[in-house]
């Protein structure tokens, strides 16, 4: 991930609405990538993540797309709830899953 | 499910004091990690540890130290602690597989 400066992204969506949140990685080795929430006051908890030899990972209600060619990642929540509401962010993995780098992160407001 | 579990969740020290951080996980992971979480600068490692007695400096170890006496404990020590130092920390295991699984954090605030 990259760093996107001292404040963090916000996307505000309407509560039953998809949300798309980006990740922008740097190293071109990189061939492991996963995404990560943060809520409140809480450490963060793996979602999904994907392979470099993949370009789309489905989950329950989440979707990982991957391009390679642009070294972009994004995220997909279909119908965001309110308990959606956290800090996204991204890590990329290479050398051996050995070098791991963390994006800065997404927040994300779910309107009710 | 494997739980990592961090001590504190909020420290207040004063400058100069030496500040002990606790990690604990369950699961008999090998890889255990320190970080810092700061806005806008996202997660940075201070260090690492592969295997009990072993580490291994990060990113930022400068004004920290670590301990590993047995598998399943993790702490993290600094020294003399400065404003500076005031952060989220994070611990986290992992074991053969990639995915890294985090307690919930110390808020530390340095005064």
């Amino acid at each position: 991930g990259e760093s996107v400066g001292l404040h963090l992204p916000t996307l505000s969506v309407q509560e039953g609405d998809n949300s798309i949140i980006n990740c922008a990685y740097s190293n071109s080795a990189s061939d492991y990538f996963i995404w990560y929430k943060q809520e409140s006051g809480k450490g963060p908890q793996f979602i999904i993540d994907i392979r470099s030899n993949m370009d789309k990972r489905q989950g329950q209600r989440v979707t990982v797309l991957l391009n390679k060619t642009v070294k972009h990642l994004s995220l997909q929540i279909a119908a965001t709830q309110p308990g959606d509401s956290a800090v996204y962010f991204c890590a990329d993995l290479s050398g051996g899953y050995q070098k791991v780098t963390f994006g800065t992160g997404t927040k994300l407001q779910v309107i009710p | 499910d494997v739980k990592v579990t961090q001590s504190s969740r909020y420290l207040v020290k004063r400058t100069g004091e030496k500040v002990f951080l606790e990690c604990v996980q369950d699961m008999d992971h090998e890889n255990m990690f320190w970080y810092r979480q700061d806005p806008g600068l996202g997660l940075r490692l201070i260090y690492f540890s592969y295997d009990v007695k072993m580490k291994e400096k990060g990113d930022i170890p400068e004004g920290y130290s670590v301990s590993r006496e047995k598998k399943e404990r993790f702490s993290l020590i600094l020294e003399s602690a400065s404003t500076n130092q005031t952060s989220m920390y994070l611990c986290a295991s992992r074991a053969s597989q990639m995915i890294y699984t985090f307690g919930s954090g110390t808020r530390l605030t340095v005064v």
